[in-house]
């Protein structure tokens, strides 16, 4: 069965400190993974999409790696504007996706 | 600006009532999506559509659904048959890169 879980759930940071969020995958033929961020009470806004093992994107503070298996999101010196929950999702067949359960960052100052 | 809209920003419902929720996008996307999130839960497909007049089931598709009469325009109906819909209800479309623009959600309460 094609899935998607991540890990940690929650996750307290000290800003400042830097940390790696998980998103594991079992879907065959991978067709791209995307990482989105979602604020409380607001839609998911789009990060990086992956397509192949070994590839990496960076966006400020944030750096996302994919392997054949899972998907990193490093997040370095974060500040607590940072905090959020973060979403991994992945195609599934045609134009649907799978999205794991998300991990909420707190990042204090 | 280009993006997704989506309104009521809160609903509430009263038992036996059906309810419709109201997305609008100006991105000229074709593919668009219906999810519901529930709290510690990721995204679930409520329904989808790729094309105009064609819309297809999501993996909770029960007590909801859907019309797609014009391509801006993809409006879910929460229809009493849905036992618990209290939720928060967020709306997509989709580029030809497989990135997703989501509307900023409706919240549904049942009274």
């Amino acid at each position: 069965e094609d899935q998607v879980t991540q890990s940690p759930e929650a996750l307290r940071l000290q800003e400042g400190e830097s940390s790696s969020l998980n998103c594991s995958y079992t879907v065959s033929g991978l067709r791209g993974l995307f990482w989105y961020r979602q604020d409380p009470g607001k839609g998911p806004e789009f990060l990086f999409t992956l397509y192949s093992a070994g590839e990496e994107k960076e966006k400020e503070r944030l750096k996302a790696t994919l392997t054949k298996k899972e998907s990193f999101l490093h997040i370095t010196a974060p500040k607590p504007e940072d905090s959020a929950t973060y979403l991994c999702a992945v195609p599934f067949y045609g134009q649907n996706f799978v999205f794991g359960p998300g991990t909420r960052l707190s990042v204090l100052p | 600006d280009g993006g997704i809209t989506q309104s009521p920003k809160y609903l509430f419902r009263k038992e036996g009532q059906n309810v419709t929720l109201s997305c609008e996008q100006n991105l000229n996307h074709d593919a668009m999506y219906w999810y519901r999130q529930d709290p510690g839960q990721g995204l679930r497909l409520i329904y989808y559509s790729q094309i105009v007049n064609d819309f297809q089931k999501g993996d909770i598709a029960e007590g909801y659904s859907v019309s797609r009469e014009k391509k801006e325009s993809f409006p879910l109906t929460v229809t009493s048959a849905q036992k618990n819909p209290t939720a928060f209800y967020l709306c997509a479309s989709c580029d030809s890169t497989g990135e997703l623009f989501f509307g900023e959600g409706s919240r549904l309460t049942v009274l």
